[in-house]
């Protein structure tokens, strides 16, 4: 059963625009989240995370917002350029444990020029 | 500065062949993990390692060994190809909450 789920498998988007990226997660227990970038042929990089004591955590173009009640995350990139055309994929774990990091399946991000 | 580095990057394997996916880090992080990513699945978790010295099972272990010599060093090995093993194979190491993937291993068993 997959704890965390990213429900779209491809976005595309406009050059400029915005993009919304989409993450729900079952287990109540994680408190972190993470969000990572992957290009092909390499490995995924770590773009953005937010403590589930926060709701919000901003980083240049990228921002990620939590809701806790609703078990639901988002990354939103504004505005979107050609070079954020990767796959993203959400990640969570429990600080404190062994921290495991549960990847969901990753949304397939096209930016259009 | 390295980082996380994985050997080979590709690899054709026949059926029942073995072999050692090797992984090391510089960064001196205690936790360490080896992931396989399937087409269209997310990072599966096969075995980590807290420490020299521990190692336990992931989602995933069947198939599979680690070992866990030195903080540096963490092989995965493969005694008996399948060819459900035929996937990309991710290492990486954590110190606190972000973790650092090496590039990845392209494995194919035939």
């Amino acid at each position: 059963d997959q704890q965390v789920k990213q429900n779209s498998p491809s976005l595309s988007v406009q050059e400029g625009r915005i993009s919304i990226l989409n993450c729900d997660y079952t287990n109540s227990m994680f408190d972190y989240f993470l969000w990572y970038k992957k290009y092909p042929a390499e490995g995924p990089t770590f773009l953005i995370s937010i403590s589930s004591i926060k709701d919000k955590n901003e980083d240049g173009r990228f921002t990620v917002f939590l809701n806790k009640s609703a078990k639901h995350l988002s990354l939103h990139i504004v505005p979107s350029q050609p070079g954020d055309s990767a796959v993203y994929f959400c990640a969570a774990s429990v600080v404190g444990s062994q921290g495991n990091l549960i990847f969901g399946k990753g949304t397939k991000l096209s930016v259009k020029p | 500065n390295a980082g996380v580095t994985q050997t080979p990057k590709f690899r054709i394997l026949k059926i029942g062949q073995s072999m050692t996916l090797q992984c090391t880090q510089d960064m001196n992080h205690n936790y360490m993990y080896w992931y396989r990513q399937d087409p269209g699945m997310g990072l599966k978790l096969i075995y980590y390692s807290v420490g020299a010295g521990i190692t336990d099972k992931g989602e995933v272990p069947n198939g599979y060994n680690v070992s866990r010599s030195t903080t540096e060093d963490f092989p995965l090995r493969l005694e008996l190809a399948a060819p459900s093993q035929t996937s990309v194979y991710f290492c990486a190491s954590k110190k606190n909450t972000e973790a650092f993937f090496g590039q990845g291993t392209r494995l194919t068993v035939v």
